[in-house]
Parts: structure tokens; sequence; C-alpha cells
């Protein structure tokens, strides 16, 4: 087992492109997040999933991205029309829900810049 | 809402002298605690966490930390630092039911070690 993965780990766009991130989570783990981390900031949590349901989204994500999980797999994030704004980490972490902890592990990250 | 301060943005300690990170939390409950330390290029790594029973809890890497009720605090400590834990360390607090099911972090404490 290797952990969770993300690719890219670097993704450079113009403002008002598309961009969709993915993330490979530790393989027997059955939910699976999503965070944003600015610079100087803590992670900011932005949705999950158990399985392919997606239980919470948060404030934060707005109607120009959207998460799936199509086979309670890996997932991808997708952005819309991006803004400056969204510039930062996005960090991907999987858990298994029904163990004795919840813990999550992080993937290492994709680094968004939009210019 | 749940809430997490971390009040030292920097700290600078010498190499082999003790260290105390802060960490007070707000929430209804009692919560699940956890120190995450974040090194550059890397994905965040659980130092310890907190669920229930024992206030000390020990962690990775010669890391402590202890939950007060009374104070809502979980300081993280460790006796003798080395230059390897130069990192920013978080303080997340987990919502441990009804909801969201996302950390929620405190912005980091950048530490600094002096040689």
């Amino acid at each position: 087992d290797t952990g969770v993965s993300q690719n890219p780990r670097h993704k450079i766009t113009k403002r008002g492109q598309n961009v969709t991130f993915r993330c490979d989570p530790i393989s027997e783990h059955n939910r699976l997040y999503w965070y944003r981390q600015t610079l100087g900031q803590g992670p900011e949590f932005l949705t999950y999933f158990q399985n392919e349901a997606q239980l919470e989204k948060s404030r934060l994500l707005s109607d120009r991205f959207s998460a799936e999980r199509p086979k309670g797999s890996f997932s991808t994030l997708e952005i819309q029309r991006t803004e400056q704004g969204d510039s930062a980490m996005y960090l991907c972490a999987s858990s298994f829900f029904g163990g004795a902890n919840n813990e999550q592990f992080f993937g290492p990250g994709t680094r968004l810049t939009v210019l | 809402a749940q809430s997490v301060t971390q009040p030292d943005i920097h700290i600078t300690v010498s190499e082999g002298a003790s260290l105390e990170l802060r960490c007070n939390y707000s929430y209804g409950a009692t919560p699940y605690l956890f120190w995450y330390v974040q090194s550059p290029g890397q994905g965040l790594q659980l130092l310890l966490k907190y669920f229930s029973g024992d206030t000390l809890v020990q962690g990775i890497k010669g890391f402590e930390a202890e939950f007060k009720r009374s104070q809502s605090s979980f300081n993280l400590r460790k006796p003798s630092v080395h230059w390897s834990d130069a990192a920013e360390y978080f303080c997340a607090v987990l919502y441990s039911g009804g909801g969201a099911d996302g950390l929620t972090f405190g912005k980091g404490t950048h530490l600094i070690i002096q040689p």
C-alpha cells in the first residue's frame, strides 16, 4: 500500500479555465475527504464521501466546484471557471469508517495556481 | 460551530530544548483531538490523537499531548527537539457525530529550530 496519492501535484491555469484533480485513497478505506489549504492557513474541509455517496458539503464548496467518487474508489474534484481566489493546495484524505478510530490519512496535495 | 485556536504563529526553539505548542478548541461536547505535522512538500502526518480515556497521549517522534477539559486545551509537548522537527504543526478537532465529519484545523504553528 502506497498511501493516498494525488495527481497532478502542481497545476497552473489561466482564470476562467476548468481544472480537474484526482485522488486515489488507500484501497480499503471507505471514506474520502477533500480539503483546501491556502497560504498561512490550516486546511479547510470541503466535502467527503462514504463509498460513492457524497454525504457532506461545506459552504466553501461553491457551485463551481464538483466532486465525484463514481465507483467508491478514486475521486475527482473539478473546478469550473477558475478564479484567482481558487489558488490553493487541495488535499485529499481517506479513512476507514467503522473501525476502532477514524484516522484520516492525507495525500501530498495538488497545488493550484490560477493566473 | 467548532473552532480551533493556535495562538502562536511562529515559535523558535534551540535544538535540544523542550517544546510546547498550544491549542485551544471551542466545542460543545468532548471532541476528538489531533495533532498533525506538515513539512515542505509533504502531506500532513498524524502525530497523535485523543478520543477518550487517559488524557496524556503519546505519539510518534517522541511527542506527547495532554487533554485538559477544564481549559479546553490540547497542548503538544516534546522534551528535546531535533533539527528535523522544524515544520508546520496543526491542531485539529473532529465533530464526533450528527453532521460534518471533516476535521477543523487551527491556523498552524511554524516551528523553527535554532542550532
